[in-house]
């Protein structure tokens, strides 16, 4: 399979602990985007990274959560010191770049915070 | 005015039926506009996308019309299938300063397909 793919599925971590997140994009995509979705929305847009630079991030994304894409290829997001309010999906997705680009997602990892 | 915002919550319609889902948007820099399909424990799919100087597309069974004077846009699912049944989002993007084209999704609509 040469889709998008994201690990952990699942996290269940209590309050105040950190999580890390992984997510592997299509190989040959530049481009690649981390969302948020909570139930019942849609998916929120957090941070993007052409190759290994991070060039934007939201305002959703808090001190508590950082980013990085080392040489270009996978990418983590991690969070410390996780609140109930982080409870979400965080989705990866990655794309090519071209004119009016695709982009694909990961299935997602859902994270509990107890 | 980032918002998309989408009609309906919910939907339920017969197999075969025509399903409607509506969508509106604020920010006329927006300059793309995909529809895209989730199932259940699955990251959302591309299903179809419009630019707003084109006023219709149809890939199969499923069309957007696009309004562009009115700020609005809906998908059209033509002859309903129980396989159908998923969340539908819409959403519009356009490059941004970091030349990011984020996506700016609606709040989504559950569509069910009966047999």
């Amino acid at each position: 399979d040469t889709g998008v793919s994201q690990d952990p599925r699942h996290k269940i971590t209590k309050r105040g602990q950190n999580v890390t997140f992984r997510c592997d994009p299509i190989s040959e995509h530049n481009r690649l985007y981390w969302y948020r979705q909570t139930l019942g929305q849609g998916p929120e847009f957090l941070t993007y990274f052409q190759n290994e630079a991070q060039l934007e991030k939201s305002r959703l994304l808090s001190d508590r959560f950082s980013a990085e894409r080392p040489k270009g290829s996978f990418s983590t997001l991690e969070i410390q010191r996780t609140e109930q309010g982080d409870s979400a999906m965080y989705l990866c997705a990655s794309s090519l770049g071209i004119l009016l680009e695709t982009q694909y997602f990961g299935p997602g990892t859902r994270l509990l915070v107890l | 005015q980032q918002q998309v915002k989408q009609s309906p919550q919910s939907l339920i319609v017969q197999k075969g039926g025509i399903s409607i889902i509506n969508c509106a948007y604020e920010n006329t820099a927006f300059d793309y506009f995909p529809w895209y399909q989730q199932f259940p424990g699955k990251g959302p799919a591309l299903l179809i996308a419009i630019r707003p100087d084109v006023s219709e597309k149809k890939e199969g069974r499923f069309t957007i019309s696009f309004n562009k004077s009115a700020k609005q846009f809906s998908l059209h699912i033509m002859d309903s299938q129980p396989g159908d049944s998923a969340t539908y989002f819409c959403a519009a993007t356009l490059v941004s300063s970091g030349s990011a084209r984020q996506l700016t999704f609606g709040s989504g609509t559950q569509l069910t397909v009966l047999p």
